[in-house]
C-alpha cells in the first residue's frame, strides 16, 4: 500500500498569502494523484486530478503540479472560503490511499 | 444535477450489523463504478470498497475484508454496504463516492454523498 505523507500539518495564513503544501508518496505514483478540500460537516471537494488538472468550477488560484512522488497544491491568494483542510489522494495502484491531511488556517 | 444520498447510518453494538444505501440521481448510474469511503470522527479519510458498474468486480480494504459487503442495484439507482462484525473502529462517517476516473479499481471521486454516521458502541 503506498502511504503519503502531507507537511505541514498545519499552516497558519492570512487572508491574500500565498500557500504551499506538499504531499509526498512511498513510491512513484506518476501524476496519478488528486487534491481535495473539505470544510466542517462537509463532504470533501475534488480540487485537482492528474496532479495538476483543475477539477470543474475549480477557481484558478487553486494549482497542483509534481510526478512520481513528490507534489505540490498551491492556493495562490488565500480568500476566507479556503480556510479548511486539504487531503491528496493516489489512485496510481490499489488500494487507493489518502495522506492525513494539511489544515489551513487563519493566522 | 449529481445527487448522492446516504442513509441507514445509527447506532450499533459491537458485533452488530447494519446496511447503508445510496441513492443516486443525476446521472446513468449503471455506468459507473462507485465507491464507500469513511472518515472517523476528526481522522482523515479511509477508502473501503469499490465496485464496478456491472458489479463484476470489487474489492475491499484489508480492515472491512470478509465484514463488509459492498452490492448495487441499477434499476433502483442504488449502492448499498452491509456491515457485519462491527468494531468500535468501524465508528465513522460512511460516504458513497461517484468516480471522475478509475484505474485497475483505484479512482479519484468528483461527487460525494453528505454521509452517514455509524457509531459502534455499547
Amino acid at each position: 500500500e503506498i502511504v503519503l505523507t502531507q507537511s505541514p500539518g498545519t499552516l497558519s495564513l492570512s487572508p491574500g498569502e500565498r500557500a504551499t503544501l506538499s504531499c509526498r508518496a512511498s513510491q512513484s505514483i506518476s501524476s496519478s494523484l488528486a487534491w481535495y478540500q473539505q470544510k466542517p460537516g462537509q463532504a470533501p471537494r475534488l480540487l485537482i486530478y492528474g496532479a495538476s488538472s483543475r477539477a470543474t468550477g475549480i477557481p484558478d488560484r487553486f494549482s497542483g503540479s509534481g510526478s512520481g512522488t513528490d507534489f505540490t497544491l498551491t492556493i495562490s491568494r488565500l480568500e476566507p472560503e479556503d480556510f479548511a483542510v486539504y487531503y491528496c489522494q493516489q489512485y496510481g495502484t490499489s488500494p487507493p490511499t489518502f495522506g492525513p491531511g494539511t489544515h489551513v488556517d487563519i493566522k | 444535477e449529481v445527487q448522492l444520498v446516504e442513509s441507514g447510518g445509527g447506532l450499533v453494538q459491537p458485533g452488530g450489523s447494519l446496511r447503508l444505501s445510496c441513492a443516486a440521481s443525476g446521472f446513468t448510474f449503471s455506468s459507473y463504478s462507485m465507491n464507500w469511503v469513511r472518515q472517523a470522527p476528526g481522522k482523515g479519510l479511509e477508502w473501503v470498497s469499490y465496485i464496478s458498474s456491472s458489479s463484476n468486480t470489487i474489492y475491499y480494504a484489508d480492515s472491512v475484508k470478509g465484514r463488509f459487503t459492498i452490492s448495487r442495484d441499477n434499476a433502483k439507482n442504488s449502492l448499498y454496504l452491509q456491515m457485519n462484525s462491527l468494531r468500535a473502529e468501524d465508528t465513522a462517517v460512511y460516504y458513497c463516492a461517484r468516480p471522475r476516473y478509475c484505474g485497475g479499481g483505484s479512482c479519484n471521486f468528483d461527487y460525494w454523498g453528505q454521509g452517514t454516521l455509524v457509531a459502534v458502541s455499547s
